[in-house]
């Protein structure tokens, strides 16, 4: 059974310009997580997708980030613009439903660099 | 709210020896607790976890944890570490009606031969 796939897994990109990260959870599972990760720390949660339904975005800096998950399968998570401070990896993880006793499945991540 | 405490952000251990990563949480429903790793330039995989069944819990690679109520802690432990464990350890807790992970600041385990 095939991961959580995310691409790309590197991108280097000058401040203010935009950027976007793709991901494809694993088949069947309902929820879709995106978390950052900055330098030495833990992942902190971005938003929550329950199917196509964002559920939980209240960590999400809206001014400059969206989210979107068409038809509850793929996901992107776009910066626009992108400032020093967005360097980190960003993970997206899925379950089949909402966490609780249920473990999320990370990709790789994507390793922003900003310029 | 729900969080984890990681004491100690690098522990070094000799191959071998025994291998003891802190872990204290703080939650306001039952809680369920994991331990992921990370290995560098790569997501996080589960060890383990604890769903409210039994208190001490084993994973994979020979990692076991305890959950200890009374403490409030989630300790993760090996009995001989091996070189391959060398990676970022970190401990998450979600709880019953929850449905988001909170991490921890992870644990960077270092094994010297």
């Amino acid at each position: 059974e095939a991961g959580v796939v995310q691409s790309p897994r590197y991108k280097i990109i000058e401040k203010k310009q935009p950027v976007a990260f793709w991901c494809n959870p694993i088949s069947g599972h309902n929820t879709l997580y995106w978390y950052r990760q900055n330098l030495g720390q833990g992942p902190e949660l971005l938003i929550r997708y329950e199917n196509e339904e964002a559920v939980d975005d209240s960590q999400l800096p809206k001014d400059r980030f969206s989210a979107e998950r068409l038809k509850g399968v793929d996901s992107t998570l776009k910066i626009q613009p992108a400032e020093l401070g967005d360097s980190a990896v960003y993970l997206c993880a899925s379950s089949p439903r909402g966490t609780g006793n249920t473990e999320a499945f990370f990709g790789q991540g994507t390793r922003l660099t900003v310029v | 709210a729900q969080s984890v405490t990681q004491l100690g952000s690098h522990v070094s251990v000799s191959e071998g020896a025994l291998v003891l990563l802190r872990c204290n949480y703080s939650s306001s429903v039952p809680p369920y607790l994991f331990w992921y790793v990370q290995y560098p330039n790569q997501g996080l995989q589960l060890l383990l976890k604890y769903t409210s069944a039994a208190t001490l819990v084993k994973g994979i690679n020979g990692f076991e944890a305890e959950f200890k109520k009374s403490e409030t802690s989630f300790h993760l432990t090996k009995p001989s570490a091996h070189m391959s464990d060398a990676a970022e350890y970190f401990c998450a807790v979600s709880g019953t009606g929850a449905n988001n992970l909170f991490f921890g600041t992870g644990t960077r385990l270092t094994v010297i031969p």
